[in-house]
């Protein structure tokens, strides 16, 4: 069954601490793998795709990596504004829909 | 910037009652989406509608829902006598192409229904 997991549920951050948010899944076959940011109340917003493994992608603060079995989005330097859930989905092959991970809860501190 | 428009951004309805969630998804997409948001729990596909007909629809999507596009620019899901567990937040979304460039799909900002 294809299948997302995102870790970890829920993560607080000092401003300009660090750190990597892990997607892992488990598709039949990968068409490719999405990142979605989702402030409360609000719809889902893009990010990036990735579809290769090896495959990066930068926009400000956010770099999202793929491997086979896993995607990391790395925030370098957060800022209190990037505070929100990232939301992980991938797209299996023949099919249209994304299967979504249930996130990961970031907060940062000033 | 082009955006997914949904209205209205919240419904209240009785047990029983139909509702019609309307989309405006973005002018030059192909493909339309509606997913949906249980408080808490993760995004779930629901229906995607390509070439005026269903592409592919979840175990969810029974035969209380449905979807139209009803003209060039409108989508729209309707679902016939509705339960309290389809309390949700229903998201509207579309993409230029299933595959590679332009696949990406973007959301509306969502309709939250609460049924009573």
């Amino acid at each position: 069954e294809d299948q997302v997991t995102q870790s970890p549920e829920a993560l607080r951050l000092q401003e300009g601490e660090s750190s990597s948010l892990n997607c892992s899944y488990t598709v039949s076959g990968l068409r490719g793998l999405f990142w979605y940011r989702q402030d409360p109340g609000k719809g889902p917003e893009f990010l990036f795709t990735l579809y290769s493994a090896g495959e990066e992608k930068e926009k400000e603060r956010l770099k999202a990596t793929l491997t086979k079995k896993e995607s990391f989005l790395h925030i370098t330097a957060p800022k209190p504004e990037d505070s929100a859930t990232y939301l992980c989905a991938v797209q299996p092959y023949n099919t249209d829909k994304l299967i979504f991970g249930t996130g990961t809860r970031l907060q940062v501190f000033p | 910037e082009p955006e997914v428009t949904q209205t209205p951004s919240h419904q209240v309805t009785q047990m029983g009652q139909e509702v019609i969630l309307r989309c405006v998804p973005i002018s030059n997409h192909l493909y339309f989406y509606w997913y949906r948001q249980i408080l808490g729990q993760k995004v779930e596909f629901l229906v995607s509608f390509y070439n005026n007909e269903i592409s592919e629809k979840s175990e969810i999507f029974d035969d209380q829902f449905s979807v139209e596009r009803p003209d060039g620019s409108n989508f729209t899901l309707k679902i016939r006598s509705t339960k309290l567990e389809d309390s949700a937040m229903y998201f509207c979304a579309s993409r230029t192409f299933r595959d590679r460039v332009g696949a990406e799909a973007f959301f509306g900002q969502g309709t939250r229904l609460t049924v009573v």
